[in-house]
C-alpha cells in the first residue's frame, strides 16, 4: 500500500486564489520530503525540499512566496500554491526519503492543479 | 553536478517482444541508481535500485537492470512486454544521505506497446 498520501489529487481553481496540497508520510516520519514538479510529458523538476522544524530550501529559479512550504509535523507536509495562475497549472509530486540513507524515495500519487 | 540522460523519448514495443530502456549518468562517485515508473495521471513507483554488490539488479514486475561502471549506464530490461507496461519510466541518480537524499531525474521515456 501507499506510504507516502497526497491530498487533493485533484483541484481546480480561479485565478487569484490559493491551493494547499498536503502529503503525508504513512506509518513513518520524515523529517525531510521534496516537493516535485512535472510538466506534462516532462520529467520531475524538484522544486524545495521541505525541513521538519525549519525553513523549506528552494531550488534555484523557485518563487519561495510563491509555493509556501510547511512542514508541521514529522508526518505532514504542505505547499501552498498562493495567487495561482494558469501558468501553475501542474502536476506536483511529493515524496519522503526511505530512512535508509540510500537517496530511495517514497512518492506521493500527486496532484494535479488546473488554474482558469 | 550530477545528471541522467534517457536518450529515447519514446519507444513502441510490440507485446512479448523485448524492451530495453536506456540511461547513462553522470556523477563524481559511486552512485545509487533508480528506475521508477509512472503511470498516466499517477505518482511514481519504484522498479529496481543499484546501490552496491551484484551490477546486475532485479525489480518488480519482471523489470531488470545492471549498472555498467564503465559506460556509466544503468540500462532497464524485460524479456518479454505485456500490454499493462505502457508508461513512462524515468532513470534516477542520487547519493544518499550525504547529498540530502535528492535524486535527479532523466527525462523520462514513454513506452507504448502495440498488441
Amino acid at each position: 500500500g501507499a506510504v507516502v498520501s497526497q491530498h487533493p489529487s485533484r483541484v481546480i481553481c480561479k485565478s487569484g486564489t490559493s491551493v494547499k496540497i498536503e502529503c503525508r508520510s504513512l506509518d513513518f516520519q520524515a523529517t525531510t520530503m521534496f516537493w516535485y514538479r512535472q510538466f506534462p510529458k516532462q520529467s520531475l523538476m524538484l522544486m524545495a525540499t521541505s525541513n521538519e522544524g525549519s525553513k523549506a530550501t528552494y531550488e534555484q529559479g523557485v518563487e519561495k512566496d510563491k509555493f509556501l512550504i510547511n512542514h508541521a509535523s514529522l508526518t505532514l507536509s504542505t505547499l501552498t500554491v498562493t495567487s495561482a495562475h494558469p501558468e501553475d497549472s501542474s502536476f506536483y509530486i511529493c515524496s519522503a526519503p526511505s530512512g535508509l540513507g540510500t537517496g530511495e524515495l517514497f512518492f506521493g500519487e500527486g496532484s494535479r492543479l488546473t488554474v482558469l | 553536478a550530477q545528471s541522467v540522460t534517457q536518450p529515447d523519448i519514446h519507444i513502441t514495443v510490440s507485446e512479448g517482444a523485448s524492451l530495453e530502456l536506456r540511461c547513462n549518468y553522470s556523477y563524481g562517485a559511486t552512485p545509487y541508481l533508480f528506475w521508477y515508473v509512472q503511470s498516466p495521471g499517477q505518482g511514481l513507483q519504484l522498479l529496481l535500485k543499484y546501490f552496491s554488490g551484484d551490477t546486475l539488479v532485479q525489480g518488480i514486475k519482471g523489470f531488470e537492470a545492471e549498472f555498467k561502471r564503465s559506460q556509466s549506464s544503468f540500462n532497464l530490461r524485460k524479456p518479454s512486454v505485456h500490454w499493462s507496461d505502457a508508461a513512462e519510466y524515468f532513470c534516477a541518480v542520487g547519493a544518499g544521505r550525504a547529498a540530502g537524499n535528492k535524486l535527479t531525474f532523466g527525462g523520462g521515456t514513454r513506452v507504448l506497446v502495440k498488441p
